[in-house]
C-alpha cells in the first residue's frame, strides 16, 4: 500500500528565511507520481507540481524548488526567501500508476506560518 | 471558468439525517472523486469514479454512497449522518480515467457539521 509521511506538523519562520518541507513516501511500484498541493487560509487546494518516478531532476520555479531523491524515497519542497503569503498548509501526495483509478494518497500536511 | 463546483459550502445536520453534497465539473473530466479532510489526517479518499456509470470505493467509504449518471455530476450521499462525519469535503476531477495521473482539480470544499 502506498503511504506518504510529512513529519513536520507545523513550521514557523520569519519572512525572508528559507524553509524546507519534508515528504517521505512508500510504494512498491516502480512507476508512480508525486505531487505537492498548497492550501491557503481560504481553504482551496492549489496544485504546485507533479513529478514522475523516472524523472529525478530537481525543479525550480521562482522561489520554489523541489528535491526528488528515489534513494531515500523523499520529495522535499523548499521555499527560498519566504513571504507572508506563503503561509498555508502544504500537502505532499503520491499516486501509483498501477492502481485502479490511480488514487491519490495525501500526507498529513505541514502548516507553514511565515511571520513578518 | 467554473471548474469544479460544490454545493452547499456549509451544512449543519442532526444525527440520523440524510443529505447530498453536490459536485459538478464543466471540464469534461472522466475521473471524479470525493475526499474528506480532517485535522492531522490530510485528505482521505471516500469514493471515486473513472467514468459515467462506474464508481468504486476509496479509503474511507463507510457511511457514504455515490453515483455517476453523467460525466459532469458526482453527488455524495450521507444516508444517516453521524458526528464522525463532521469534516470538510472536497470534490476533485481530472482528465481521463483509468491510470492517468494528471493534476487533480479541486472544488472549494463543503464544511459539514453533524450534531
Amino acid at each position: 500500500a502506498q503511504k506518504v509521511t510529512q513529519a513536520q506538523t507545523e513550521i514557523s519562520v520569519v519572512e525572508k528565511e528559507d524553509v524546507t518541507l519534508d515528504c517521505v513516501y512508500e510504494t512498491r511500484d516502480t512507476t508512480y507520481y508525486l505531487f505537492w498541493y498548497k492550501q491557503p487560509p481560504s481553504g482551496e487546494l492549489v496544485f504546485l507540481i507533479r513529478r514522475n518516478s523516472f524523472d529525478e531532476q530537481n525543479e525550480i520555479s521562482g522561489r520554489y524548488s523541489w528535491n526528488f531523491q528515489k534513494s531515500t524515497s523523499s520529495f522535499n519542497f523548499t521555499i527560498t526567501a519566504s513571504q507572508v503569503v506563503d503561509s498555508a498548509v502544504y500537502f505532499c501526495a503520491l499516486s501509483e500508476a498501477s492502481a485502479s483509478g490511480s488514487r491519490l494518497t495525501f500526507g498529513e500536511g505541514t502548516q507553514l506560518t511565515v511571520n513578518p | 471558468n467554473a471548474g469544479v463546483t460544490q454545493t452547499p459550502k456549509f451544512q449543519v445536520l442532526k444525527t440520523g439525517q440524510s443529505m447530498t453534497l453536490q459536485c459538478a465539473q464543466d471540464m469534461n473530466h472522466e475521473y471524479m472523486s470525493w475526499y474528506r479532510q480532517d485535522p492531522g489526517m490530510g485528505l482521505r479518499l471516500i469514493h471515486y469514479s473513472v467514468g459515467a456509470g462506474i464508481t468504486d470505493q476509496g479509503e474511507v467509504p463507510n457511511g457514504y454512497n455515490v453515483s455517476r449518471s453523467t460525466t459532469e455530476d458526482f453527488p455524495l450521499r450521507l444516508l444517516s449522518a453521524a458526528p464522525s462525519q463532521t469534516s470538510v469535503y472536497f470534490c476533485a476531477s481530472r482528465v481521463a480515467g483509468g491510470r492517468s495521473t494528471g493534476e487533480l482539480f479541486f472544488g472549494e470544499g463543503s464544511r459539514l457539521t453533524v450534531l
